[in-house]
C-alpha cells in the first residue's frame, strides 16, 4: 500500500464547477505539499502546509493532521486549470508522493 | 531570473550507454533532489543533496551516480547498470530542508 493515496485518479468536470481532490497518508509527517504538474512535465509548488487552511487565488488548501488527510479544492473551475495535481508529505529529509490525479477542465 | 534548469528536455540513448542529465540552481539553494517519475506512479527519490561534495542515496539509487562539486549544479549519471532507465527525470532544490520544493522542468530520457 502507498504511503500517500490520492483520489480521485481521473477527474473530468465542466468549467466553472467546484473541484475537490483528496489525499490521504499513513506516516507522521512535517508538512504537506500540493504540486501542479502540467502536460509539458514541469511541476510548480501550489501550497505547502502543516496545519489548517491555505488560499490562493482560486486554490484551497486544508489538512487535518489528526485524520491524516488533505484536500485541495479549486473554485470556478477553467480549462487552463486542466494538470495533473501531485500530493506529497514531507518526513523530515524524506519526501513520499501520491501517484497524482488528472484534472480535465473542458469548457 | 532565478530557477532551476534542466538540459536538455529529450534525450535518447542506445542501451549500454552512460548518460549524464544536468541540473543548475541559481536559487543559492543548499539541497538539490533528483526524482524518477514513471506513469501512473508517484515521483520516486534517487539521490539528494543537502550541502556541497555530500549526497545521500534516495528508494532507487541502483544504477545512478551523483556529484555536487558546486552548490549550483547537481548532474545524475544514468548508467548501464540501470535496468529501466526510460523515465521523467525532475530536479528540485530547496533552501533547506522543511521549505517549498522547487522543480526543474524535467528531461525525457529514452533508451533504444
Amino acid at each position: 500500500k502507498n504511503e500517500v493515496e490520492q483520489s480521485p485518479q481521473n477527474l473530468t468536470a465542466q468549467e466553472g464547477e467546484f473541484i475537490t481532490i483528496n489525499c490521504s497518508y499513513s506516516v507522521g509527517i512535517s508538512a504537506l505539499h500540493w504540486l501542479q504538474q502540467h502536460p509539458g512535465g514541469g511541476i510548480v509548488s501550489l501550497f505547502m502546509l502543516s496545519s489548517g487552511k491555505k488560499k490562493h487565488g482560486r486554490l484551497i488548501a486544508t489538512i487535518n493532521i489528526q485524520e491524516k488527510h488533505s484536500s485541495l479544492h479549486i473554485t470556478a473551475s477553467h480549462p487552463r486549470d486542466s494538470a495533473v495535481y501531485i500530493c506529497a508529505v514531507e518526513m523530515g529529509n524524506d519526501m513520499r508522493f501520491g501517484a497524482g490525479t488528472r484534472l480535465t477542465v473542458k469548457p | 531570473d532565478g530557477g532551476i534548469t534542466q538540459s536538455p528536455k529529450y534525450l535518447f540513448r542506445k542501451e549500454g550507454q552512460n548518460v549524464t542529465l544536468s541540473c543548475e540552481q541559481n536559487l543559492n539553494h543548499d539541497a538539490m533532489y533528483w526524482y524518477r517519475q514513471d506513469p501512473g506512479q508517484g515521483l520516486r527519490l534517487i539521490y539528494y543533496s543537502q550541502i556541497v561534495n555530500d549526497f545521500q542515496k534516495g528508494d532507487i539509487a541502483e544504477g545512478y551516480s551523483v556529484s555536487r562539486e558546486k552548490k549550483e549544479s547537481f548532474p545524475l549519471t544514468v548508467t548501464s547498470a540501470q535496468k529501466n532507465p526510460t523515465a521523467f527525470y525532475l530536479c528540485a532544490s530547496t533552501r533547506t530542508s522543511g521549505n517549498e520544493q522547487f522543480f526543474g522542468p524535467g528531461t525525457r530520457l529514452t533508451v533504444l
